[in-house]
C-alpha cells in the first residue's frame, strides 16, 4: 500500500530565505507526482507536476525534483515571501489514477 | 477558461440526514474525482468517474455514492450522515487519468451536528 510522508509538518522561516520541503513515498511504481498549495479553508492549487520519466520541473521560484528509485521528491522555494505562507501537499498518482496525499507541510514566512 | 466549481460551498446537516454535493469540471475535462479532507486523516480518495462510469473507488462505506452526467458534471451523495462525515469535500477534474494534472475546486465544507 502506497504511503506518502512529508517532513517537516510545519516550518517557519524569515522572508527571503530559500527552503526545501520533503516528500517520500513507499512504492516507486508511480505515474507522476504533483505538488499542491492549500490556503486555509480553500481548495488545492496545483503547483508542479512531475511525470514519472522526469527528474524535475520548474515554475518561477519553485523547483521540484523526483527520484523514483529512492522514493523521494523535494520542493525548493527560492527567496520566500509572506505570500508563500500556506500548506504544501505532495501527492503521487498510482496505476488506478487516484492521488495519494501526504499530510502536508505548513509553511509560515515571517516578514 | 472557468475553473472547477462546487456547490454548495457550506452545508450544515444533522445526523441521519442525507446530502448531495455537486461538482462542475473544467470545460473539456472528462474525469472527475472526489476527495474527503479531515484534520485527522488528511485527504482521502472517494471515487473517480469518467464518461459517466465509476472507474475507481476508495475505501469508504456504501453510504458514499456518486454519479456523473453526460456533460461531465458530477454529484456525490452521502446517506445517513454521521458526525464523522464532517469534512471538506473536494472534487478534481482532469482530461483523463494518468500523467494529467488534476485541478481542484474550492470544496464544500460539510458540518454534521
Amino acid at each position: 500500500k502506497q504511503e506518502v510522508t512529508q517532513i517537516p509538518a510545519a516550518l517557519s522561516v524569515p522572508e527571503g530565505e530559500n527552503l526545501v520541503l520533503n516528500c517520500s513515498f513507499t512504492d516507486s511504481a508511480i505515474y507522476n507526482l504533483q505538488w499542491f498549495r492549500q490556503d486555509p479553508g480553500k481548495g488545492l492549487t496545483s503547483l508542479l507536476l512531475i511525470q514519472s520519466s522526469q527528474r524535475e520541473q520548474t515554475s518561477g521560484r519553485l523547483n521540484a525534483s523526483l527520484d523514483k528509485s529512492s522514493g523521494r521528491s523535494t520542493l525548493y522555494i527560492a527567496a520566500s515571501q509572506p505570500g508563500d505562507s500556506a500548506t504544501y501537499l505532495c501527492a503521487v498518482e498510482g496505476s488506478q489514477g487516484n492521488l495519494i496525499f501526504g499530510k502536508g507541510t505548513k509553511l509560515s514566512v515571517k516578514p | 477558461k472557468a475553473g472547477v466549481t462546487q456547490t454548495p460551498r457550506y452545508l450544515i446537516k444533522t445526523r441521519g440526514q442525507q446530502v448531495t454535493l455537486s461538482c462542475s469540471p473544467i470545460s473539456g475535462h472528462r474525469s472527475v474525482s472526489w476527495y474527503q479532507q479531515t484534520p485527522g486523516q488528511g485527504l482521502q480518495f472517494l471515487f473517480e468517474y469518467f464518461s459517466e462510469t465509476q472507474r475507481n473507488k476508495g475505501n469508504f462505506p456504501g453510504r458514499f455514492s456518486g454519479r456523473q452526467f453526460s456533460n461531465s458534471r458530477s454529484e456525490m451523495n452521502v446517506s445517513t450522515l454521521e458526525l464523522g462525515d464532517s469534512a471538506l469535500y473536494l472534487c478534481a477534474s482532469s482530461l483523463d487519468k494518468n500523467q494529467e494534472t488534476q485541478y481542484f475546486g474550492p470544496g464544500t465544507r460539510l458540518l454534521v451536528l
